[in-house]
């Protein structure tokens, strides 16, 4: 089974500055996709990224990256010049090409400070 | 189509009492899933629709609990005499599943949270 492990269960970050979350995961497929989530306070959870494990290239959306290292199976999330709205409970997931259901981390909690 | 909705929101109920939750996907999404999530973790996959079949059930998915999706559209819920430990973020989701776009992400509802008393 997969399991997904996000060792930072909170980060803060000044406004305008660069923040990392970690993401681990274990599994024995070759082929899968990777999954960063946000849930903002009493809020639907929205996708932030994703990247297919086949591509090397690391996926980007304006402000938001990833390092996905597949030897490693880590999968950080980097968020660039961070804002007041980013402030929210991140998710990392997992989710097999073969079947449908993902698997989540715990969550990491951010705190932009002002 | 502004999403995937569940209702009720909120609800409490009684220790042994029945619930019923339910979820409208994005209409053209043929995929649905169930997950429960409690404080402080992150979501746990109760059970997965592909149209109106029911493809997999978690282990958590206990006697008590049951999911339908009469002709593949909306889908709910029922949780059978509820006990404490049920409390929790029932959140659903949906996503497309065509053979081309089979990386689609789901979409997620913003949840029914349950609080047995």
């Amino acid at each position: 089974a997969q399991t997904v492990t996000q060792s930072q269960p909170e980060m803060s970050v000044q406004e305008a500055e660069t923040v990392t979350l970690s993401c681990t995961y274990d599994t024995s497929e070759s082929d899968y996709y990777l999954f960063w989530y946000k849930q903002p306070p009493s809020r639907q959870m929205i996708l932030v990224i994703r990247q297919e494990a086949y591509k090397q290239q690391n996926a980007t959306e304006n402000r938001f990256s990833v390092n996905f290292q597949k030897a490693a199976k880590s999968f950080s999330l980097k968020i660039s010049d961070s804002q007041l709205g980013d402030a929210a409970m991140y998710f990392c997931a997992y989710r097999s090409v073969r079947y449908s259901k993902s698997t989540f981390g715990d969550g990491t909690t951010l705190t932009v400070k002002p | 189509d502004t999403g995937v909705s569940q209702n009720p929101r909120h609800k409490i109920t009684k220790r042994g009492q029945n619930v019923t939750f339910r979820c409208d996907p994005i209409s053209e999404h043929n995929r649905l899933y169930w997950y429960r999530q409690t404080l402080g973790q992150g979501p746990e996959f109760l059970t997965y629709f592909q149209n109106e079949a029911q493809l997999e059930k978690s282990r958590l998915l206990s006697d008590r609990f049951s999911a339908e999706r009469p002709k593949g559209s909306f889908s709910t819920l029922e949780i059978q005499r509820t006990e404490q430990g049920d409390s929790a973020m029932y959140l659903c989701a949906s996503s497309s599943g065509r053979a081309t776009n089979m990386n689609t992400e789901a979409f997620f509802g913003q949840g029914t949270r349950l609080t047995v008393v």
